[in-house]
């Protein structure tokens, strides 16, 4: 099983819609939980994290995480053809262990006209 | 620059080649993290680095791969006898602190290896 997993896609969306991206993890004692957007032929960009049960907001973007069925996920509202990208979700492992973010496959969104 | 630079941009090699990828990271930056991203795929961890010390080269794929940042600043990532496996494209990302608050990685625009 593979830590972190994520949807390929495409996923397909119209301009002006919510767009859910979804990850689930493996490892109950992940700590901290992080979203990056990916350009096409372009580095990886942080959008946001989570550490804490519950939903978070930062303008368009919602993060939720849940621990307990080990998902995070991350909405984006009223999306835009500039958010067309892959969605790589990420993970820290539990205390203890090597500090390097895991990352999924990530899930590549398409927003249409 | 203000952003982690990296170079080459694009390298091709023949199989069996030595490269040699090179990354400057962010000044004041105190981590530095190597990892590789193949088509279609997520980035790979492959290396640390806190400062000069290397202290997670658990990523690494074979004992082909080797990574140094002997003054705590630049970092190579060289590839001894390539293969048509490694490639990919090698991202270079650095951090103030690790993954201390925020978690934020500083990703270079990577290096993209292909091994004909």
């Amino acid at each position: 099983q593979k830590e972190v997993e994520q949807n390929s896609g495409p996923l397909s969306v119209p301009e002006g819609a919510i767009a859910s991206l979804n990850c689930t993890y493996s490892d109950r004692g992940s700590q901290s939980f992080f979203w990056y957007r990916q350009y096409s032929g372009k580095s990886p960009e942080l959008i946001m994290f989570i550490y804490s049960n519950g939903d978070k907001e930062d303008g368009r973007f919602t993060a939720q995480l849940n621990k307990a069925s080990q998902y995070v996920s991350l909405l984006i509202r009223d999306s835009q053809p500039s958010d067309s990208a892959t969605y790589l979700c990420a993970l820290t492992p539990r205390a203890g262990t090597a500090s390097k973010l895991t990352f999924g496959t990530g899930t590549r969104l398409q927003v249409t006209l | 620059g203000a952003g982690v630079s990296q170079s080459p941009r694009y390298k091709v090699a023949k199989r069996g080649q030595d490269v040699a990828l090179r990354c400057d990271p962010i000044s004041g930056h105190v981590s530095l993290f190597w990892y590789q991203q193949a088509l279609g795929q997520g980035p790979e961890f492959l290396t640390y680095f806190q400062n000069e010390a290397q202290l997670d080269k658990s990523g690494l794929p074979s004992d082909r791969f080797f990574a140094e940042r002997p003054e705590g600043s630049v970092s190579t990532l060289k590839i001894q006898r390539t293969q048509q496996e490694d490639s990919a494209v090698y991202l270079c990302a650095s951090s103030p602190s690790g993954l201390a608050g925020t978690g934020e990685l500083f990703f270079g625009e990577g290096s993209r290896l292909t091994v004909l």
